[in-house]
């Protein structure tokens, strides 16, 4: 079973400039996440979909992020402009099902992002 | 809010030692618990979970008990390899499914 899939693994931009990250989840998961996981820290839930619509963005900075998952399967994730503190790295992980007791999520690789 | 709290590293062992990492976390409800185990230039892979208190998981040498009345979720390994070499997060998934993880612990093993 193919696992999921991202790209770039490796992204270095200046503040300011745009930047998009790709994901394509583990086929039959209608729940795909996006996290940004920062150096010395765990995972934080950027945004949550199930199917093609978002659950929960809360944590997600809207001002300068965006995601989508058109179709219900890949998902882009954008940061317009970067500043020096997303550099990160950004996790996409997919699951079969929302529920609290099976909530496996299966990761991607994730890209690295490097902010100069 | 919830929370995750789990020991700093780096951890450094040498092979065959006993690998003790300590997670407590604060939530409201039952939540489930979970380790998941990063290598170096891999993504995060599911080490284990527990769904209920005093259930224990275990996977590839490793264990964990969830211990409703102390918080807690330590993970455990009996003898370590220069392979489990790795940052190592505890989490718990809330009521609505979402994942909270602790900020994680490097575990450096030599031969």
């Amino acid at each position: 079973e193919a696992g999921v899939a991202q790209s770039p693994r490796y992204k270095i931009i200046e503040k300011r400039q745009s930047v998009a990250f790709w994901c394509n989840p583990i086929s039959g998961h209608a729940t795909l996440y996006w996290y940004q996981q920062i150096l010395g820290q765990g995972p934080k839930l950027l945004i949550q979909f199930q199917n093609n619509g978002v659950v929960d963005d809360s944590q997600l900075p809207k001002d300068r992020f965006s995601a989508e998952r058109l179709k219900g399967v890949d998902s882009t994730l954008k940061i317009q402009p970067a500043k020096l503190e997303d550099s990160a790295v950004y996790l996409c992980a997919s699951s079969l099902v929302v529920d609290r007791a099976k909530n496996e999520q299966f990761f991607g690789p994730g890209t690295r992002l490097t902010v100069l | 809010g919830n929370s995750v709290t789990q020991m700093e590293g780096p951890v450094t062992l040498s092979e065959e030692a006993f690998l003790t990492i300590n997670c407590t976390y604060t939530a409201t409800g039952y939540p489930s618990l979970f380790w998941y185990v990063q290598y170096p230039g891999e993504g995060l892979q599911l080490l284990l979970k527990a769904t209920k208190a005093d259930d224990k998981g275990s996977n590839k040498g490793f264990e964990a008990t969830y211990r409703k009345e102390t918080t807690s979720f330590h993970l455990e390994k009996g003898s370590v390899q220069v392979s489990d070499s790795a940052v190592y997060f505890c989490a718990l998934v809330d009521s609505w499914g979402k994942l909270q993880f602790g900020a994680g612990t490097q575990v450096v093993v030599t031969p």
